[in-house]
């Protein structure tokens, strides 16, 4: 069976600090990949998307990045934390094709505090 | 520019009553799918139940089913026989066919009461 794997579930970071944020996919292949963010009282904002390694879509400028260096292993990136970078963040997969279809499934997430 | 609207940010409803929770959405699109994710305390997003739109039969998964009416643009979710469990925040999103990309309300906070 599929599973999703997120971690740390919890970050406290300096402004100013770098980050780095991971999630894996087990049991499938070529998943399209997402990280999303979720801030207090608001919904889900996508924040990029891939659908192969080194592929990466961006879907707010802002002071983040990602990378997908391997199929099954994307990486969201900050060289320098903000304040705004506070939240919950998750990462999300699909089938190939099929997210639209069949809906995401979503990792556990990780709260992230920058002080 | 897409969008999805919840209405209501927060709801109660007794143990073993119904509830309906609102969604309404914008798009000049008529290929799409649209679906509801409950986000319990615990913060694991989990799919509830998903409708296409090009399907005129309404989605019903247990005791989760949706109202779904295209020409309004509604998407409404109604939950029987509450339980304690479905305590969580429920999320409406949109998804275009042939993109990647959900587009989610802003959730409703429900609350089951005992």
């Amino acid at each position: 069976s599929q599973t999703i794997h997120q971690w740390p579930a919890t970050l406290v970071q300096p402004v100013g600090s770098p980050l780095s944020l991971e999630c894996t996919v087990e049991g499938t292949s070529n998943p399209n990949l997402y990280w999303y963010r979720q801030a207090a009282g608001r919904g889900l904002q996508l924040l990029f998307y891939s659908v192969g390694i080194g592929q990466i879509s961006s879907e707010v400028p802002q002071n983040l990045s990602a990378s997908r260096p391997q199929d099954r292993q994307f990486i969201l990136s900050s060289k320098k934390l903000l304040l705004s970078d506070s939240g919950f963040y998750l990462c999300a997969w699909s089938g190939r094709g099929q997210g639209e279809i069949y809906g995401y499934t979503f990792g556990s997430g990780t709260r992230l505090t920058v002080v | 520019a897409q969008t999805v609207t919840q209405s209501q940010p927060e709801m109660s409803v007794q143990e073993a009553e119904t509830v309906t929770l609102s969604c309404t959405y914008d798009t000049s699109e008529n290929n799409y799918y649209l679906f509801w994710y409950k986000q319990p305390p615990s913060r694991q997003m989990i799919l509830v139940i998903r409708q296409e739109a090009y399907k005129q039969q309404n989605a019903t998964e247990n005791r989760f089913s949706v109202n779904f009416q295209k020409a309004a643009k509604s998407f409404s979710l109604k939950i029987s026989d509450s339980q304690l469990g479905d305590t969580a925040m429920y999320f409406c999103a949109f998804c275009t066919s042939g993109t990647y990309k959900y587009i989610f309300g802003t959730g409703t906070r429900l609350k089951v009461l005992a």
